[in-house]
């Protein structure tokens, strides 16, 4: 069964220094998301993408993050300069563009990111 | 605005007793509902949908959620619940097609033997 892919699963990182998350989406999918999900609270959006351009984004998406879809396969976010606040699990999901609009998300297993 | 609201924390039951997990929403329109679990170290997996139609949904697992709009919940339900039920279970609403899902703040379930 096709999954939603995440690299790392874990990293740790200086305040103030540059992330990277992976994801490969499933492969028929054509809308692409970023959540968080800071421990012990609910999961948070970031980000939408479909097309290749943002189609929404939260207020917590701010200029320090970006994402990108360098190729066909793969979906990153990056954050620029990170802050301890930062810290959380981050989750990659996508979903079909087929008619349903309201087909659900696969997400990945999520990237632990720890800013010390 | 859209809120998506479950009001219990944890919920404990015993192997083979009924397992409900209850979610309230808030949203202008019809409204769109998901549930998805959560494994230790593991993302959020989907379990069952409401869209339209039949208030009663059956999903993955053996779970199954009710739709009930005069009191506008949407709580999932399992007959018998099993101790690898145990996991953190998510209520959510998507806010327009295609768009974000907006979370409750999960609730954790503990099924003892």
């Amino acid at each position: 069964e096709p999954e939603v892919t995440q690299t790392p699963s874990h990293q740790v990182t200086q305040m103030g220094q540059e992330v990277i998350l992976r994801c490969v989406p499933i492969s028929n999918h054509l809308y692409f998301y970023w959540y968080r999900q800071i421990l012990g609270q609910k999961v948070e959006f970031l980000v939408s993408f479909y097309n290749n351009e943002i189609s929404e984004k939260s207020e917590i998406f701010d200029d320090q993050f970006s994402v990108e879809r360098p190729d066909g396969s793969n979906f990153t976010l990056k954050i620029r300069s990170t802050k301890l606040e930062d810290s959380a699990m981050y989750f990659c999901a996508s979903r079909q563009g087929t008619s349903g609009a309201y087909n659900e998300q696969f997400f990945g297993p999520g990237t632990r990111l720890t800013v010390l | 605005a859209q809120s998506v609201a479950q009001p219990e924390d944890q919920v404990n039951v015993a192997e083979g007793n009924p397992l409900t997990v209850k979610c309230t929403y808030s949203v202008s329109g019809n409204p769109y509902l998901f549930w998805y679990v959560q494994y230790p170290n593991r993302g959020l997996q989907f379990l069952l949908k409401y869209i339209t139609g039949d208030n009663l949904v059956k999903g993955s697992y053996g779970f199954e959620a009710e739709f009930n709009k005069s009191q506008t919940s949407f709580h999932l339900k399992k007959p018998s619940a099993l101790v690898s039920d145990s996991a953190l279970y998510f209520c959510a609403a998507p806010r327009a097609a295609g768009n974000k899902l907006t979370f409750g703040g999960g609730t954790r379930v503990l099924v003892k033997p």
